[in-house]
């Protein structure tokens, strides 16, 4: 069966420092995966996703993640973060061969502090 | 674009009652879910519809029912709440084909109470 795990509950960092959040996986195959964040009261926004290709995905906000198969990770990455940037963020999977489950980590609350 | 709506945004309910949360997309989106968010185990997945009148269970499907009579409209019905179904409910969907690099998108929640 496929699984995220995001190993740190919260992460704080300083507003102007580089900031990641830690997501492993597991799968049968190549994997599709997600990051979503949430804010409060709000549903999951997308921010970006890794099919296939380069590594480094860059998506929304300034975000990007980095694809390691050798590590099954794919840890959230941002060079400089924002108080603005504070949410729940959500790593998920989705197994190539499964087609249909995304499967979500138990999520990480990113507080930027300035 | 209104995207993916839910409704009611809050609702408290009591223990045996029926309730159901409302779920609409305006993308003609083949495949949608419903999930649940509690604390500790992230977003769990409790039924998911591949098109209309296709309808099959997630993880945690006990005590709920879905249907899906047209591609727009994926209701959740709590056949008889029960305390344990307070939770925040999440609605999305995922097109336009449904096919499994595509990205999933999700509704505003609805948050519910069950006494």
């Amino acid at each position: 069966a496929q699984s995220v795990a995001q190993p740190e509950d919260q992460v704080n960092v300083a507003e102007g420092n580089p900031l990641t959040v830690k997501c492993t996986y597991s799968v049968s195959g190549n994997p599709y995966l997600f990051w979503y964040v949430q804010y409060p009261n709000r549903g999951l926004q997308f921010l970006l996703k890794y099919i296939t290709g380069d590594n480094l995905v860059k998506g929304s906000y300034g975000f990007e993640a980095e694809f390691n198969k050798s590590q099954t990770s794919f840890h959230l990455k941002k060079p400089s973060a924002l108080v603005s940037d504070s949410a729940l963020y959500f790593c998920a999977v989705r197994d190539r061969g499964g087609g249909n489950k995304l499967t979500f980590g138990t999520g990480t609350q990113l507080k930027v502090e300035l | 674009d209104a995207g993916i709506t839910q409704s009611p945004r809050y609702k408290i309910t009591e223990t045996g009652r029926q309730v159901t949360l409302m779920c609409h997309q305006t993308w003609s989106h083949s495949y949608m879910f419903w999930y649940r968010q509690d604390l500790g185990h992230g977003l769990r997945l409790i039924y998911y519809s591949a098109a209309a009148d296709i309808t099959d269970k997630g993880e945690v499907p006990d005590g709920y029912v879905v249907s899906r009579s047209k591609t727009e409209n994926f209701p959740l019905t709590l056949e008889s709440a029960t305390r344990s179904q307070t939770s925040v409910y999440f609605c999305a969907s995922r097109g336009p084909s449904g096919g499994p690099g595509e990205t999933q998108y999700f509704g505003p929640g609805t948050r519910l109470l069950v006494l």
